[in-house]
């Protein structure tokens, strides 16, 4: 079945480290993307990639830094510099934009816990 | 600036009473429109989307929604809720050509379903 994966669903670290959260998947989409969820915040956008090799900033990209060296990926880390990283992590990808409808498939989401 | 506005938080409705869920959406051109529902602690689903045509679309689980151009609303209805419809619902606005196919969403409307 095509999807995408988000591991691990839960994790924990403590403040000061750095943590990378993976996202792949199999739906040969070209754009990928980075949201964070907070209770009554909805989703804001941290990252997103159209193609390989390529990304661009969202609106709250402060504190994050990502890849995207094969299609399959995009991995998301959390620095140090992220001043409240607790929250609902989602990975999400879409065929790029000119190649028709760009709805957003979503993976299942990572909990980060920042202590 | 897009934006989308859903103006209500929390929804409780009766086992087989019927549901609407507002969005009101602030675009300069033709909207993308979406529905998306998240279970707790799940990624979101897509429920419908509109693009152009017909502005009623149908969607899965039985859900449907308008596209009213005059009035700025993708409302979101189910005609009969079943307790399983009990989730947070996201209506999403997204431009296909300038903003490298993001998606704007709203706070969400959380939907509690009364036996």
């Amino acid at each position: 079945d095509g999807g995408i994966t988000q591991s691990p669903k839960y994790l924990f670290r403590k403040e000061g480290q750095n943590v990378t959260l993976s996202c792949e998947q199999n739906l040969n989409h070209d754009a990928m993307y980075w949201y964070r969820q907070d209770p009554g915040q909805g989703l804001r956008l941290i990252y997103y990639s159209q193609i390989v090799n390529d990304f661009q900033k969202g609106d709250i990209a402060e504190g994050y830094s990502v890849s995207r060296e094969k299609k399959e990926s995009f991995p998301l880390t959390v620095t140090s510099a992220q001043k409240n990283p607790t929250a609902f992590y989602l990975c999400a990808s879409s065929r790029a934009p000119g190649q028709g409808v760009n709805e957003q498939y979503f993976g299942p989401g990572t909990r980060l816990t920042v202590t | 600036a897009q934006s989308v506005t859903q103006p209500d938080i929390h929804i409780t409705v009766s086992e087989g009473a019927s549901l609407e869920l507002r969005c009101n959406y602030s675009y300069g051109a033709t909207p993308y429109l979406f529905w998306y529902v998240q279970s707790p602690g799940q990624g979101l689903q897509l429920l419908l989307k509109y693009f152009s045509g017909d502005t009623l679309v149908q969607g899965i689980k039985g859900f449907e929604a308008e596209f009213k151009r005059s009035q700025s609303s993708f409302n979101l209805r189910k005609p009969s809720v079943h307790w399983s419809d009990a989730a947070e619902y996201f209506c999403a606005v997204g431009d296909l050509y300038n903003q490298g196919g993001k998606l704007i969403f709203g706070q969400g409307t959380e939907l509690s379903v009364k036996p």
